[in-house]
């Protein structure tokens, strides 16, 4: 049984480009989070989707901005990147009924320079 | 708003010494609290949860207990081993909201 994949493990991107990034969730499981984990910080919030909608939204500017798709899986889009944008960014999937997120991928590892 | 402060590392321990990682919380309500591990190059990764007051949360030989009386939740292991060499995070939820508020992280190494 796969967990939670993230795809690419690592991207480079110039300043002002846009990304993309990518997560399957594990199976059974219909609420994808993100995060976003500075070096030596606490992952933070960005958002939650569920059932194809945004249910909630961390403290991040309208750069930040994803979907989710019919089969669960889930885009995270950041437009106009900034140097400080660079960080490890991780997906987690959960359960509606779940009370936290309790799988997280392995993350995409996204270097702005 | 929610905040989970956390000891600051890194901690730099001898195979089979005690562990004692220190988290405090600030919160409304009754949040649910965990610890997350994060070995080198990987995501994060559940290693227990406690819900309410008084539980108390274990895995691989780790244990955390709820206090709501000192809003901690530190996390303990009797004897460590190089395999526990990782970043660990405190977080906890709301009731209601699935977001984490994770701490900084405390950085462990184990030294043989």
């Amino acid at each position: 049984d796969a967990g939670v994949t993230q795809s690419p493990t690592h991207l480079i991107k110039t300043r002002g480009q846009q990304v993309t990034l990518r997560c399957s969730p594990k199976s059974g499981h219909d609420t994808v989070s993100w995060y976003q984990q500075a070096l030596g910080q606490g992952p933070q919030f960005i958002f939650q989707y569920y059932e194809e909608e945004e249910r909630q939204r961390g403290n991040f500017p309208d750069r930040f901005s994803g979907h989710q798709f019919p089969n669960y899986s889930s885009e995270l889009n950041v437009n106009a990147l900034l140097l400080g944008d660079s960080a490890l960014y991780l997906c987690a999937s959960s359960f509606v009924a779940e009370s936290a997120p309790l799988h997280f991928g392995n993350g995409t590892r996204l270097t702005v320079t | 708003g929610n905040s989970v402060t956390q000891m600051e590392g890194p901690v730099t321990l001898s195979e089979e010494a005690f562990l004692t990682i220190n988290c405090t919380y600030t919160a409304t309500g009754y949040p649910s609290l965990f610890w997350y591990v994060q070995y080198p190059g990987e995501g994060l990764q559940l290693l227990l949860k406690a819900t309410k007051a008084d539980d108390k949360g274990s895995n691989k030989g780790f244990e955390a207990t709820y206090r709501k009386e000192t809003t901690s939740f530190h996390l303990e292991k009797g004897s460590v081993q190089v395999s526990d060499s990782a970043v660990y995070f405190c977080a906890l939820t709301q009731f209601g909201n699935e977001k984490l508020t994770f701490g900084t992280g405390t950085r462990l190494t184990i030294i043989p």
